[in-house]
């Protein structure tokens, strides 16, 4: 079936860096994709989205990247802080409803 | 800010047991759905729910059920709890257009993590 995947299952990142965490999809259908932090013991957070129609898409310290060609998204955290010390996933709508592929995860450790 | 509250933040049950696990929401959402968390496997879809009273299964419905009997709270029940249903609950929720598809962000509740011995 079709999956969202990771690249890199950890990533570790010295506190004011540029930290990028990337993902893989392979439905071609999928237009709409989600950017969640969560921490331990805790549940999912939002953090950024994206619609196919969008190449990127900026928040506050985040910047999402949609490369439809080679189905990859990216996220870019900008001076990461050790509050950003999390696992990172990625969701895809399913193109079917409001149903959503989510990928397993990348942890993301800050240094101080 | 949107608000999503499970029942219990840990629960401990035994195998055979009935399980309820609560979900509410405060933004009048339409959607409302169950996953579980798994290491490894992501988050996997258990069922959801476009409007009250109307319920799909999801990814992995088998040994649950569930019950939306008003459009704040989506329960959902372990017939007869198993020691393979030890695992992170998740509820999440979404604005939607009721009884239609929609592509809306999905807000989650802190999780419940079960154990059943």
């Amino acid at each position: 079936g079709e999956s969202v995947g990771l690249h890199l299952p950890t990533l570790s990142v010295q506190e004011g860096d540029n930290s990028i965490i990337n993902c893989a999809y392979s439905n071609s259908a999928s237009d709409y994709f989600i950017w969640y932090k969560q921490e331990s013991g805790k549940g999912p957070q939002f953090i950024i989205d994206i619609r196919s129609n969008m190449d990127k898409r900026q928040g506050q310290r985040v910047t999402v990247l949609l490369n439809k060609t080679v189905k990859h998204l990216s996220l870019q955290i900008a001076a990461t802080q050790p509050g950003d010390s999390a696992v990172y996933f990625c969701a895809e709508n399913k193109g079917t409803g409001n149903q959503f592929y989510f990928g397993t995860g990348t942890s993301l450790t800050v240094i101080p | 800010d949107v608000k999503v509250t499970q029942s219990s933040r840990y629960l401990v049950k035994r195998t055979g047991e009935k399980v309820f696990l609560e979900c509410v929401q405060d933004m009048d959402h339409e959607n409302m759905f169950w996953y579980r968390q798994d290491p490894g496997l992501g988050l996997r879809l258990i069922y959801f729910s476009y409007d009250v009273k109307m319920k799909e299964k999801g990814d992995i419905p088998e040994g649950y059920s569930v019950s939306r009997e008003k459009k704040e709270r989506f329960s959902l029940i372990l017939e007869s709890a198993s020691t393979n249903q030890t695992s992170m609950y998740l509820c999440a929720s979404s604005y939607g257009l009721a009884g239609r598809w929609s592509t809306d962000t999905q807000y989650f509740g802190p999780g419940t993590r079960l154990t059943v011995l």
